[in-house]
């Protein structure tokens, strides 16, 4: 079946510490992104990626960082320069055409202790 | 940049219609989106408009006024299931898709 994963599902992390997580689609999609969203908010648009070998920041993209080397894959890591790191992020992915609407991945909650 | 704004909150009673709405301001428009989320979950594809007017899609709805930067979301038929975050979220320039914070149905017996 095609779609995208996002693992672990939970995870925990102590403060100062990098931390990556994983997003994989086998939808052959050419886009995909990383939301983050916090209780109670909507989604806040982290990093984007519309082609291999290139992605662009998104609102809130200070203390994280993504790398593109295969079309299926968009791992985003964590870093300790993120203030606030405790919160449910979100892999999406879509085709390139503007008139299609995202597929979202399960989520990862990420918990800085 | 892109600003949404959709209700908090609203509270309807099973087998009631609901109507959802959602302004927005963007410098770029190439469609308004409606996602369902539920507690804990991913959110899921509803509904999207381009044009203006209204798109049916069984109990679900959404309509579009590209003028009057307008849409909302119309659920029919309320099911205790439907009680769920509803997102608004614009796809502006250069793929981008900016998200309202979500409005909360309550659907009660």
């Amino acid at each position: 079946d095609g779609g995208i994963t996002q693992s672990p599902k939970y995870l925990f992390r102590k403060e100062g510490q990098n931390v990556t997580l994983s997003c994989e689609q086998n939808l052959n999609h050419d886009a995909m992104y990383w939301y983050r969203q916090d209780p109670g908010q909507g989604l806040r648009l982290i990093y984007y990626s519309q082609i291999v070998n290139d992605f662009q920041k998104g609102d809130i993209a200070e203390g994280y960082s993504v790398s593109r080397e295969k079309k299926e894959s968009f791992p985003l890591t964590v870093t300790s320069a993120q203030k606030n790191p405790t919160a449910f992020y979100l892999c999406a992915s879509s085709p390139y055409e503007a008139h299609t609407e995202a597929f979202f991945g399960q989520g990862t909650r990420l918990t800085v202790v | 940049g892109q600003n949404i704004d959709q209700p908090t909150e609203m509270t309807a009673t099973e087998g009631a219609i609901v109507q959802i709405n959602c302004t927005y301001q963007t410098s770029g428009f190439n469609g308004l989106f409606w996602y369902q989320q539920h507690a804990g979950e991913a959110p899921t594809f509803l509904s999207y408009n381009v044009l203006d007017g209204l798109e049916e899609k069984g109990r679900f709805s959404s309509f579009l006024s590209r003028s009057k930067g307008y849409s909302y979301l119309l659920l029919k038929e309320l099911q205790m299931k439907d009680s769920a975050s509803y997102l608004c979220a614009v796809k502006g320039n250069a793929g981008k898709s900016t998200f309202g914070d979500g409005t909360t149905l309550t659907v009660k017996p």
